[in-house]
């Protein structure tokens, strides 16, 4: 089954610190992205990883792929209350279609 | 230009209305999806067209039509909706189904 798991569902984070969102996928895929919800609105595209190894960074933002352990990672570093949001990652298994994962409810606290 | 349209961004219809809504892209991309999106959830996949031809469809029941009629619009014809249909409807399209993925504002559906 072609499955994408993130965790924690929900993280509640003080503001200035920093912490990990993790994404594990079921079989092999080259191709995650990370998607950013805010209440109410669509989905922003956050971070296309296309690669083995790949990083991308984006202001407090970085994600990474690693296709051997079939994870990736989102990471905050010095967490705003700007952040504050629904983060999914997603993959494309090569069937035309991409697999979300459940999302993460961030919430970054004064 | 990276920008999808939709219209229009709220509906509020009856069981027993027909509407339709619609989705433009003028990027040159090849698919298109239509996603439907509860909430605190993430989106499910209802269709994908691949170069104006519908290749996937999620076992979506037959009171949602899609229609593809040229390369940058999409659209998505509604007829006897449930209550249980209200949701956030997502269109989004990439250059080829390997690519990522731009979805567009959303409508916002309610079924009374």
């Amino acid at each position: 089954e072609l499955k994408v798991e993130q965790n924690p569902l929900f993280l509640s984070m003080q503001e200035g610190k920093n912490y990990t969102i993790y994404c594990n996928y079921s079989t092999t895929s080259d191709r995650l992205y990370w998607y950013r919800q805010d209440p109410g609105k669509s989905l922003e595209s956050l971070f296309v990883l296309l690669s083995n190894g790949a990083v991308k960074q984006e202001g407090r933002l970085m994600a990474s792929l690693d296709t051997k352990a079939r994870l990736s990672t989102l990471h905050i570093t010095a967490a705003v209350h700007d952040l504050s949001a629904t983060y999914f990652c997603a993959v494309n298994f090569g069937n035309e279609k991409l697999t979300f994962g459940t999302g993460t409810r961030l919430t970054i606290i004064p | 230009d990276t920008e999808v349209t939709q219209t229009p961004k709220h509906l509020v219809m009856g069981m027993t209305n027909k509407k339709s809504l619609k989705c433009e892209q003028h990027m040159g991309h090849r698919a298109m999806y239509w996603y439907k999106q509860k909430a605190k959830k993430p989106p499910e996949l209802m269709f994908v067209y691949s170069y104006e031809k519908l290749s996937i469809n999620e076992s979506v029941p037959s009171r949602f039509s899609p229609e593809c009629p040229n390369s940058s619009l999409l659209n998505l014809h509604l007829h006897a909706l449930q209550p249980e249909d209200s949701a956030l409807y997502l269109c989004a399209s990439s250059q080829d189904w390997r690519d990522e993925q731009y979805f567009g504002p959303g409508t916002r559906l309610t079924v009374t």
